[in-house]
């Protein structure tokens, strides 16, 4: 069985600041991971995933990852925080490939303060 | 916007009553998945169906079922309603079973 750990319910960082949010992972198997953005009363949006290959992911709105299994870690960052990231961020793992069957966080909610 | 719709998106229910909450896949994809977020809690997998064949199931009891129809729109149902069972419900669905799932935006069902 696969499981994963959020580090931090809450993060709160200034506008322009690194936004570092902490993910680690517990899996038998090579695991897929991808980190999820929800907003207020929304359904989920995927930022990246990893499923094989280069082990730094490149998502949107400027968001990357970097798979790290020495340490079973996925960390979200970005370089510069904007208000409009202010949300719930939930990552998640996989063994089926793809995004299905997902074991989710419980999320790390950011804060972006002026 | 995701192409996946889901109905109604809030409801409220009596406990020991039975719901069913509806969810049309994005064109084309024959893969649906259901998930439950509790309030402040990730996601949970309920269960996925793959061209109409239920294909997984998370750690729910049996009165969580569902039913994938002939074009790939999906219905939960959950029978005798519990308080816990409040929850906003998530479906996403993907192109096949190796590929990205796509979310609604979710049912948000209250047990009173």
């Amino acid at each position: 069985a696969q499981s994963v750990t959020q580090l931090g319910s809450h993060v709160s960082v200034s506008e322009g600041a690194l936004v570092l949010l902490r993910c680690n992972y517990s899996s038998s198997v090579p695991p897929y991971l991808f980190w999820y953005v929800q907003y207020p009363n929304q359904g989920l949006q995927l930022l990246l995933k990893y499923t094989t290959g280069a082990t730094l992911v490149k998502g949107i709105n400027g968001f990357e990852a970097e798979f790290k299994k020495s340490e079973t870690s996925f960390h979200l960052t970005k370089p510069s925080a904007h208000m409009s990231d202010a949300a719930e961020y939930f990552c998640a793992v996989t063994l089926t490939g793809g995004g299905n069957k997902l074991t989710f966080g419980t999320g790390t909610q950011l804060k972006v303060e002026l | 916007e995701t192409g996946v719709t889901q109905s109604p998106t809030h409801l409220i229910k009596t406990r020991g009553q039975q719901v069913t909450l509806r969810c049309s896949s994005q064109s084309g994809h024959n893969t649906v998945s259901w998930y439950q977020q509790a309030l402040g809690q990730g996601p949970q997998f309920i269960f996925q169906y793959y061209r109409e064949e239920e294909n997984g199931r998370g750690n729910f009891p049996p009165r969580f079922s569902g039913l994938q129809f002939p074009n790939y729109s999906s219905e939960l149902n959950v029978n005798a309603l519990e308080l816990d069972d409040s929850a906003l419900y998530l479906c996403a669905s993907s192109l096949a079973l190796t590929t990205e799932a796509f979310f609604g935006q979710g049912t948000r069902l209250t047990v009173v």
